[in-house]
């Protein structure tokens, strides 16, 4: 089944305490990014990768890292999460060019 | 201003009924348009991509208008299961950034 998995779908964590939300998507799609979504913000793109080595910062990319070393994985790090990160992340991937997004199930945040 | 903009709602509808959402966007080198619908705590789902000639899927239509920069969705003959929120999402110039809508909550009545 064609998919994009992100994992853990909740993490409840602690300010400065390093963590990663995994992103993996079986479709081989060039275009790879992350979301968050906040009441009343909708959703923001924090960074996005064209391609494996590509990645771009998005609207909101302070206090996020990420990386893209193989095609099919876009992890999203913060190294040191801090409560205003507190947040619904969304990973999305697409064929690239004007097609559109597929998303995965989403990751719950909550930084204490 | 936002690069997109939507009525956040909420639309309360009797099933049975035609409701319509619009959208608007701020940069006119925008090249792709979608709705999207996304039930409570859920990822976003693919509902329909809007084309310049307008398209219709089952109850849903579509409509770009490239001069006025707005895109529209219509639904016909609502059902309770169409409640959710519905997202806007343009595609810049680039095709790299998507920008997305806060979105429009439609909750069908019996």
């Amino acid at each position: 089944e064609a998919q994009v998995t992100q994992n853990p779908r909740y993490l409840i964590t602690v300010t400065g305490k390093k963590l990663t939300v995994t992103c993996s998507q079986n479709m081989n799609h060039e275009y790879m990014s992350w979301y968050r979504q906040d009441p009343g913000l909708g959703l923001r793109q924090i960074y996005y990768s064209m391609n494996v080595e590509v990645t771009d910062k998005g609207d909101v990319p302070e206090g996020y890292k990420v990386s893209r070393k193989e095609k099919r994985n876009f992890p999203l790090i913060l190294e040191s999460p801090s409560p205003n990160q507190t947040s619904l992340y969304f990973c999305a991937s697409s064929f690239g060019g004007l097609a559109p997004l597929h998303f995965g199930n989403g990751t719950r945040l909550t930084v204490t | 201003r936002k690069e997109v903009e939507q009525d956040p709602g909420p639309f309360n509808v009797p099933e049975g009924a035609t409701v319509a959402f619009n959208c608007t966007y701020s940069n006119s080198a925008s090249q792709s348009f979608f709705w999207y619908r996304q039930d409570c705590r859920k990822e976003p789902k693919l509902l329909m991509s809007v084309y310049s000639s307008g398209n219709e899927d089952g109850r849903f239509t579509a409509q770009l208008n490239r001069a006025s920069q707005y895109i529209s969705l219509l639904i016909r003959d609502s059902k309770l299961s169409d409640s959710a929120t519905y997202l806007c999402v343009v595609n810049k110039n680039t095709g790299n950034q998507f920008y997305f809508g806060t979105g429009t909550s439609l909750t069908v009545i019996p």
